[in-house]
């Protein structure tokens, strides 16, 4: 059973352009979560679905980031425009309803 | 307000030396999860713990959901135990986890 895929594992974009993140979770998982991950904060959350039902937008990403869920096995994050302080890993997780998360590898993001 | 603190920051360990670290809630949680990472690689899920005390192999996590505390205990330390471990907190059913910072923990020959 493969564990949750994402790409690409790089990014790097010029300030301003919009790029497009994806994910996919494992099988059968009902949750899906949008992480960035930076040494300064830690892991924020980005977005949270439950049955691609978006639960959570995680607030202060909401201006210039948007994550979807199109089926339940395969989801996107595009940040747009992008500035050079989004340059993070992010991380896409999955779960089954209240269970543990498996993470994906992460795609690292850098914007000149 | 960060809703999850651990400690300590850092860790520098003798190979075979045990390790303890901890992390605690600002708000009532009733799930906690620990997770390891290596430098550029993936958050591993290292044990699923809501309550009380659960093993897996040399590691032990102990919660104790009344006093919004747990704990994970690293027997007999290996380098390759060497990485980040964050814990997780799940507030309550259908919302999502917040994390600590992690604990970076060098385990040295």
């Amino acid at each position: 059973d493969a564990g949750v895929t994402q790409t690409p594992r790089h990014e790097v974009a010029e300030k301003g352009q919009t790029i497009i993140l994806k994910c996919e979770p494992v099988s059968g998982h009902n949750d899906l979560f949008w992480y960035r991950q930076t040494k300064i904060q830690g892991l924020e959350l980005l977005s949270y679905f439950r049955s691609k039902s978006l639960m959570e937008d995680g607030g202060a990403f909401k201006d210039r980031f948007k994550a979807e869920m199109l089926n339940s096995s395969f989801s996107t994050l595009k940040i747009q425009p992008t500035e050079p302080k989004d340059s993070a890993v992010y991380l896409c997780a999955s779960s089954l309803e209240n269970y543990e998360q498996y993470f994906g590898p992460g795609t690292r993001l850098t914007v000149l | 307000e960060q809703q999850v603190q651990q400690s300590p920051a850092s860790l520098v360990l003798q190979e075979a030396e045990n390790a303890e670290l901890q992390c605690s809630f600002s708000i009532f949680t009733n799930q906690v999860q620990w997770f390891y990472q290596r430098p550029g690689g993936r958050l591993v899920s290292l044990l699923y713990n809501p309550s009380g005390t659960k093993q897996s192999g040399r590691l032990t996590s102990t919660t104790v959901i009344k006093e919004r505390r747990s704990s994970l205990h690293i027997s007999s330390s290996q380098i390759t135990d060497s990485g980040t471990y964050l814990c997780a907190m799940e507030r309550d059913s259908g919302t999502y986890q917040r994390f600590g910072t992690g604990t970076k923990l060098q385990v040295v020959p």
